[in-house]
């Protein structure tokens, strides 16, 4: 079964500090995986997509990371900031079928001074 | 550049009633996606559309659901009747050709939709 498991679930960190968050899949066959970030109220916005052969991609002070053996990616954040703070969602995308993505519920991150 | 437009933004109606959610995608984008996020089940893909033709709908619930796309910028998402347990944010998202190959989806801010 295609399933998408984030982890942890809600996480509280410092400002400043750092955090990385965990995305485990078992889709098959593998096409991508993206990561959203979700402020409250509004609709998700992709931060970044990992393809097979990719281990890390970096977009500002988020940096993902894939390993396609393990079926496992994090999302790493340096340096908090109070406008981290949000869902981060991972989807990952299966190669059978033009629109076969799947869905993680999500880890809701609080930043606080 | 304007993004997906999603209205209203907030409903809140006793059920029974009908309900229809609008969206406009962006410009030039050919694939549209209607989604429910709940808190328990996260994001949902209800249907989605490539270049006005519905492709998928096995996400819709029930029967009660229906959508359309009568032109490349404006599509709909009806309940009819509506139940408490619709309720839910409700987003729209478009985006270039397939997502599933590489492409974001761009995402609206949702309809926060409470059925009394």
């Amino acid at each position: 079964k295609n399933q998408v498991e984030q982890s942890p679930q809600s996480l509280i960190i410092l400002e400043g500090k750092n955090c990385t968050l965990q995305c485990n899949y078992t889709v098959s066959p593998f096409s991508n995986l993206r990561w959203y970030k979700q402020d409250t109220g509004r609709g998700p916005v992709s931060l970044t997509i990992m393809t097979f052969s990719e281990n890390t991609k970096s977009n500002g002070r988020y940096t993902a990371t894939l390993d396609a053996d393990t079926k496992q990616s994090s999302l790493h954040i340096t340096a908090s900031q109070l406008s981290d703070s949000a869902s981060y969602i991972c989807v990952v995308s299966a190669q059978n079928g033009a629109n076969n993505l799947f869905f993680g519920t999500g880890t809701r991150l609080t930043v606080i001074p | 550049d304007a993004g997906v437009i999603q209205s209203p933004r907030h409903e809140v109606t006793e059920m029974g009633q009908e309900v229809t959610l609008r969206c406009k995608p962006i410009s030039g984008h050919n694939s549209l996606f209607w989604y429910r996020q709940t808190m328990m089940r996260g994001l949902e893909l209800l249907i989605y559309f490539n270049n006005n033709v519905p492709i998928d709908d096995s996400g819709m619930p029930e029967d009660r659901f229906s959508a359309k796309m009568p032109n490349a910028s404006f599509s709909t998402l009806k309940i009819q009747p509506s139940e408490p347990r619709d309720s839910a944010v409700y987003f729209c998202a478009s985006s270039l050709v397939a997502a599933g190959i590489g492409q974001p989806q761009h995402f609206g801010d949702g309809t926060r939709l409470s059925i009394l």
